[in-house]
């Protein structure tokens, strides 16, 4: 059973660039959350995405976009990357509970970690 | 403003019992989580708290306490394997919607 899985790893790109995050949620689940986890911080909410649109989001500026597909598969944009944009990215899935999920918690994938030079 | 507080850093043996603790401030409240993230790792999924008491499973318990926005998270027979970051997250609604994460904890288990 195949988990929540992102791409790239690892990746590094210079002020002012764009860059787009991947993430496949795991199987049998219909919900995206993303979320910026800052070295030593407990990670922050980004949006999640459900049904392909964005159900919430955090307080983020708009450089930070995303988008979700008919597989449920998902993308992270971040416009005009800042030197502060450095962080470990992570992708959560979740079963949304008008469709049997409950409060049982994500499945996080292991991040793409992001380094801004 | 949203805010759960957590102590930085616990250290304790091998075989030991250790609680962490979690105190929230949050504007809302459906239920509090307990997360474990190993260095370079993904954050797992521990335990969920929707009413008061305590929940138990295998060596992790956590417990909730809403009138004093209270929570911990009890970890028994301490194993090096535990040694990790743990979280505590708020979340506001029902489902899995947008949760709110603490800063962590670091649990060091010494041999």
């Amino acid at each position: 059973d195949a988990g929540v899985t992102q791409s790239p790893t690892h990746l590094i790109k210079t002020r002012g660039q764009q860059v787009t995050l991947r993430c496949s949620p795991k199987s049998g689940h219909d919900t995206v959350s993303w979320y910026q986890q800052a070295l030593g911080q407990g990670p922050q909410f980004i949006f999640q995405y459900y049904e392909e649109e964005e159900r919430q989001r955090g307080n983020f500026p708009d450089r930070f976009s995303g988008h979700q597909f008919p597989n449920y598969s998902s993308e992270l944009n971040v416009n005009a990357l800042l030197l502060g944009d450095s962080a470990l990215y992570l992708c959560a899935s979740s079963l949304d509970a008008r469709t049997g999920g409950g409060n049982y918690g994500y499945t996080f994938g292991s991040g793409t970690r992001l380094t801004v030079v | 403003g949203q805010s759960l507080e957590q102590p930085s850093e616990v250290t304790a043996v091998e075989g030991a019992i250790v609680q962490i603790n979690c105190t929230y401030q949050t504007s809302g409240f459906y239920g509090l989580s307990w997360y474990q993230q190993h260095d370079g790792g993904a954050p797992t999924f521990l335990s969920y708290n929707g009413l008061d008491g305590l929940e138990e499973t295998g060596r992790f318990s956590s417990f909730l306490s809403r009138s004093d926005s209270y929570g911990y998270l009890l970890l028994q027979e301490l194993q090096m394997k535990d040694s990790a970051s743990y979280f505590c997250a708020v979340s506001l609604q029902s489902g899995t919607y947008k949760y709110i994460f603490g800063t962590g904890t670091r649990l060091k288990v010494l041999a």
